[in-house]
């Protein structure tokens, strides 16, 4: 069974870090290109980032670009996102997805 | 950057009713591989989204055939013919051919 398992979120203050993984199983991790997608408080979904199965390519929309870093271990099976200089517009819940299998979301607040 | 405009953006039907939605780009999905990475996907109360339909028009593992997608180009349309009580929830169109986009999403409340 495919299984995405977001973990590291919770809430931090605008202009620290954070940093988010997913636990892949179920499939060959290495494979895949996989994302993030994240989803505001009673909005709709937003792509955040893309990187390819290998980790050579990688893709961001540009309001996170130069401050959200995505990376892969493939030997670990794992996704993440390492999230700097946190703004407000930042907080949501956010998806691993492989695109035909979506984790449960973890929740990142940023707020004083 | 690639505008997916969904409409409606509610939907309220009854038990049985059949129903659509439209998904238009502001730019051709058709990819230079041949392929359209046009997709939709539903999200239920408190849950993740889930893959309906992918590559506009093939049904994922395990979803009901009484969803179906069609279209090409710019427009799109999923269609639910026969809407049963457990489709209520928010319906995306995503794309993929150019980075990734998703409409604004479709409310399917029932009656």
């Amino acid at each position: 069974e495919v299984q995405l398992v977001e973990s590291g979120g919770g809430l931090v203050q605008p202009g620290r870090s954070m940093k988010l993984s997913c636990a892949a199983s179920g499939f060959t991790f290495s494979n895949y290109g996989m994302a993030w997608v994240r989803q505001a408080p009673t909005k709709g979904l937003e792509w955040v980032a893309t990187i390819s199965y290998d980790g050579s390519s990688t893709y961001y929309r540009d309001s996170v670009k130069g401050r959200f870093t995505i990376s892969r271990d493939n030997a670990k099976s794992t996704l993440y996102l390492q999230m700097n200089s946190l703004r407000s517009e930042d907080t949501a819940t956010y998806y691993c997805t492989r695109g035909s299998y979506w984790g449960q979301g973890v929740m990142v607040t940023v707020s004083s | 950057d690639v505008v997916l405009t969904q409409t409606p953006p509610t939907l309220s039907a009854t038990i049985g009713q059949s129903v659509s939605i439209s998904c238009r780009s502001s730019q051709s999905l058709l990819h230079s591989n041949g392929n359209t990475y046009l997709h939709w996907l539903l999200q239920r109360p408190g849950q993740s989204p889930q893959l309906l339909i992918y590559l506009v028009s093939r049904l994922e593992s395990g979803v009901p055939n009484r969803f179906s997608g069609s279209g090409s180009g710019t427009d799109f349309t999923l269609k639910i013919s026969g809407v049963e009580a457990e489709d209520l929830g928010v319906y995306y169109c995503v794309q993929g051919t150019h980075a990734l986009t998703f409409g604004s999403g479709t409310k399917l409340e029932i009656k």
